[in-house]
């Protein structure tokens, strides 16, 4: 149990519609990171929260956002849906203190477009 | 070239046997993890290591900075143990928490 959740488990949705996904991190874990991992593939890095602000980003295009809040959850929106987005998205938080590298992963949310 | 590497991508292997898992990198790195995936998704982390070796019932990962190079062990290997393990590396040329990971190992363990 690494007490990080994430919300939906599943979801579908069709090419072309947004999508909010959630994460709830443990009290006191200021940094989260997201990370979009494809079917056979290893995760791959979206973006990273610090204190509600961006400090990071991957390959990815600006219709991927995000939102990190001061109660520790955070937010992943995806705009216009494409069907290459169809994966497994995974959130992280760390606990401060740890020179940053415990990283407690949630289940994550399986996002099918069709 | 992927900047993480792991061999094998599948292993298949008889309950009680010893697993070496391994796991190479380009970068340098400030730590490393290995990760353990079940099949639904979510991923539990084992270790994290920045230098020597570390145990933890079964499982024992290592790691050689120099050589750039990091294994995970299993032995006693039991059917639960059936997952994907996924090696991650920490850049040290990145200013926050980015982990790059490697495409997993999908190790099965037959009874």
């Amino acid at each position: 149990e690494t007490g990080v959740t994430q919300s939906p488990t599943h979801l579908i949705k069709t090419r072309g519609q947004q999508v909010t996904l959630r994460c709830s991190s443990q009290s006191g874990h200021n940094t989260v990171s997201w990370y979009q991992q494809a079917l056979g593939q290893g995760p791959q890095f979206i973006f990273q929260y610090y204190r509600e602000e961006e400090n990071g980003r991957g390959n990815f295009p600006p219709r991927f956002s995000g939102l990190q809040f001061p109660n520790y959850s955070s937010e992943l929106n995806v705009n216009a849906l494409e069907l290459d987005d169809s994966a497994l998205y995974l959130c992280a938080s760390t606990r401060p203190g740890t020179g940053g590298n415990e990283q407690y992963f949630g289940p994550g949310t399986r996002l099918t477009v069709t | 070239k992927n900047e993480v590497e792991q061999s094998p991508q599948n292993l298949t292997a008889q309950e009680g046997e010893f697993i070496t898992i391994n796991c190479s990198y380009s970068v340098g790195i400030s730590a490393l993890h290995w990760l353990q995936q079940h099949p639904g998704g979510g991923i539990v982390s084992l270790f994290m290591l920045s230098s020597g070796k570390k145990k933890h019932g079964r499982l024992i990962a290592t790691i050689n900075i120099q050589e750039k190079h990091s294994s995970l062990h299993i032995t006693a290997s039991h059917p639960r143990d059936s997952a994907v393990y996924i090696c991650a590396v920490r850049p040290t040329n990145f200013g926050n928490e980015k982990l790059t990971f490697g495409t997993g190992t999908r190790l099965t363990i037959i009874p």
